[in-house]
């Protein structure tokens, strides 16, 4: 099955800016629309970024995507520690005919 | 806004069928494509599937053998049944609106798919 690769861990200071990979292939990063999910421990998913780089209604702008080719990227600008979360980046997979999710990311803010 | 909530009993025993109900509030299930997301214990989301209005399903295949995906308009709610459960299949199971697009681009089909609203999830642990 294919995979979306992401880092496990990131971690960055109050403030500062951190950017989260995620790298795919010509089956889904490649033609189809990347979108993150923000997921605060014990709590469900919720939509950063759809449409690679556009944000839903209510979400900063400290948030902010890009694609370029097979790979994909979320930076998070001006950390708070209400940032720390486990982030997922997701992509329609053409051999998957479906959503592929990438593995997660732990954002630590330290 | 729209709520979306999960359902179901928490336990299952194993080799049986897992049903779990997702009652959609402020929307329509006459709209949008309605999926089921899984997350085992601190491991990362698996699609499952989703289910259309229209009658269109569609499933991972990993689970397109044992997963069934329906739309009761009338009662706005969206329901999986999962079969032949194993301990494998112990996860947090989620209920997600998806947007789906696909737009031909000089002979090629470009997706968008994307969950912008989800439900806070329901626990299954499949064991004897």
């Amino acid at each position: 099955q294919s995979v979306l690769t992401q880092p496990p861990s990131v971690s960055a200071a109050p403030g500062q800016e951190v950017v989260i990979s995620c790298s795919g292939s010509s089956s889904n990063i490649g033609p189809n629309y990347v979108s993150w999910y923000q997921q605060v421990p014990g709590t469900a998913p919720k939509l950063l970024i759809y449409e690679n780089h556009k944000r839903p209604s209510g979400i900063p702008d400290r948030f902010s995507g890009s694609k370029s080719g097979t790979s994909a990227t979320l930076g998070i600008a001006g950390l708070q520690t209400g940032d720390e979360a486990d982030f997922y980046c997701g992509a329609w997979d053409n051999s998957l005919n479906g959503m592929l999710f990438g593995g997660g990311t732990k954002l630590t803010v330290l | 806004q729209v709520q979306l909530r999960e359902s179901g009993p928490g336990l299952v025993r194993p080799s049986e069928t897992l049903s779990l109900t997702c009652s959609v509030s402020n929307d329509s299930t006459s709209s949008h494509y309605w999926s089921w997301i899984r997350q085992p214990p601190g491991k990362g989301l698996e699609w499952i599937g989703y289910a259309f209005y229209t009658g269109s399903l569609n499933y991972n295949p990993s689970l397109r053998s044992r997963a069934t995906i329906s739309l009761d308009t009338s009662k706005n709610q969206v329901s999986l049944r999962l079969n032949s459960v194993t301990t494998a299949d112990t996860a947090m199971y989620y209920c997600a609106r998806g947007s789906l697009l696909g737009t031909a681009v000089r002979g090629v089909v470009i997706f968008d798919y994307y969950f912008d609203h989800w439900g806070q999830g329901t626990p299954v642990t499949v064991s004897s």
